[in-house]
């Protein structure tokens, strides 16, 4: 099976800064990578869709790339509402697997 | 616009069975693979299984054993039933919406998730 790792697990941002997510798969998969950000009690949203396509109404000031097995998400100006819980996750032989998260919040 | 809501109870004996719905609405119900996914306190998210609306089916192979998921489609709603329950299978459970993109499936719609307890 393959394994998916986040890093880093948590991260601390002022308004205005520049964030960077890592999504690291045990195995090359092919760009089968989405993100997902989840807000305190709330479901999680796709933001993106295999590797850096922008879900229809996300902000531009996300993004994503990547290759082989490891994958990046950029929020290019961290905004207030930008605080929450973000997700990668692949697909793979009808088998679903989401990374452990990366929780990112206000210095 | 879709929508898709949990239904079911909020509490559940230990090693009895689960059991939840998710209505979908705005939708069509084809070409979609319907999910579960669940997430314990504090915790992150873990893919339950999936239910395609041409019957095709497959679960996580930790839960394989204890999870069956079915789809009503004259009813637009699907269902999940997971059985011999623990403490460990305390968490809010989401449905979700699963599509095909060009490379990989993603879940675009979500329920709001129904926080289920496994308590006597």
């Amino acid at each position: 099976d393959i394994q998916m790792t986040q890093s880093p697990s948590s991260l601390s941002a002022s308004v205005g800064d520049r964030v960077t997510i890592t999504c690291q798969a045990s195995q090359d998969i092919n760009n089968s990578l989405n993100w997902y950000q989840q807000k305190p009690g709330k479901a999680p949203k796709l933001l993106i869709y295999d590797v850096s396509n922008l879900e229809t109404g996300v902000p531009s000031r996300f993004s994503g790339s990547g290759s082989g097995t490891e994958f990046t998400f950029t929020i290019s100006s961290l905004q207030p509402e930008d605080i929450a819980t973000y997700y990668c996750q692949h697909y793979d032989n009808l088998l679903f697997t989401f990374g452990p998260g990366t929780k990112v919040d206000f210095k | 616009q879709v929508q898709l809501q949990e239904s079911g109870p909020g509490l559940v004996k230990p090693s009895e069975t689960l059991s939840l719905t998710c209505a979908v609405s705005g939708g069509s119900i084809r070409s979609y693979y319907w999910s579960w996914i669940r997430q314990p306190p504090g915790q992150g998210l873990e893919w339950i299984g999936y239910m395609s609306y041409s019957g095709s089916s497959n679960y996580n192979p930790s839960l394989k054993s204890r999870v069956t998921i079915s789809l009503d489609t004259s009813k637009k709603q699907f269902s999940l039933e997971l059985s011999s329950l623990t403490a460990a299978d305390t968490a809010v459970y989401y449905c979700a919406r699963a599509r095909n993109s060009w490379y990989s499936v993603n879940f675009d719609y979500w329920g709001q998730g129904t926080l289920v307890t496994v308590s006597s």
